[in-house]
């Protein structure tokens, strides 16, 4: 129940396209989610984070829809940029309890 | 603030040799977690630390692992005695744990181990 399952494991995208990401969990008490951003020799970093009062969440480029009937969440990378190159981790958390992170997407921009 | 240090950035070994990677959190931050990360398994959350007492040391992956962290600015992650199979890049996280959930976790440069 405290999985979060992640997909693709690998995705490759043209310049310009539209990435997408998508996530699912078990456990209905999460009421945090965030996606975590990971360089290339970094370490992860918080990237952008949705509550589920809300069913999306835009910060420039980047977007998530959450779904919470389905309980289903996802990363929208839109007009995507070899920048953009990462593997990316969908997480979840509730009150006091430890992050649950995904598996993890390694994501491909290619121009 | 400087962001989680870790040290050192790079150890390579033999197989048997104690390894012993250190970690100091952001000022102010509450709780610490240590992570391994490889491609097969991925990341995986070891031990957590809320005001310096372990939490879940679940993850552990054998007896041969052991964190402490003596006070809130230094934590340590042992190997006793370390297998070529443990080979991985070791990360330490630092977040503020508040009860509405926002728990963003700042991780630190991460330190990747060799046992030869």
């Amino acid at each position: 129940q405290q999985q979060v399952k992640q997909s693709p494991q690998s995705l490759i995208v043209q310049k310009g396209g539209i990435s997408i990401i998508n996530c699912a969990y078990e456990n209905t008490a999460f009421d945090y989610f965030p996606w975590y951003q990971q360089f290339p020799g970094k370490g992860p970093a918080l990237l952008i984070a949705i509550r589920p009062d809300v069913s999306e969440k835009k910060e420039g480029r980047f977007t998530i829809s959450f779904n919470k009937s389905a309980k289903q969440f996802s990363l929208h990378i839109m007009d995507s940029q070899p920048g953009d190159s990462a593997t990316y981790f969908c997480a979840a958390s509730w009150g006091y309890q430890k992050v649950t992170f995904g598996t993890g997407t390694k994501l491909q921009v290619i121009p | 603030d400087a962001g989680v240090i870790q040290s050192p950035r790079h150890e390579v070994t033999e197989m048997g040799q104690e390894v012993t990677l250190r970690c100091k959190p952001i000022s102010g931050h509450n709780s610490l977690f240590w992570y391994r990360q490889t491609m097969m398994r991925g990341l995986e959350l070891l031990i957590y630390f809320n005001n310096n007492v372990p939490i879940d040391d679940s993850g552990m992956p054998e007896d041969r692992f052991s964190a402490k962290m003596p006070n809130a600015s230094f934590s340590t992650l042992k190997i006793q005695p370390s297998e070529p199979r443990d080979s991985a890049v070791y990360f330490c996280a630092s977040s503020v744990l508040s009860g509405t959930g926002d728990n963003e976790q700042f991780f630190g440069p991460g330190t990747r181990l060799t046992v030869l």
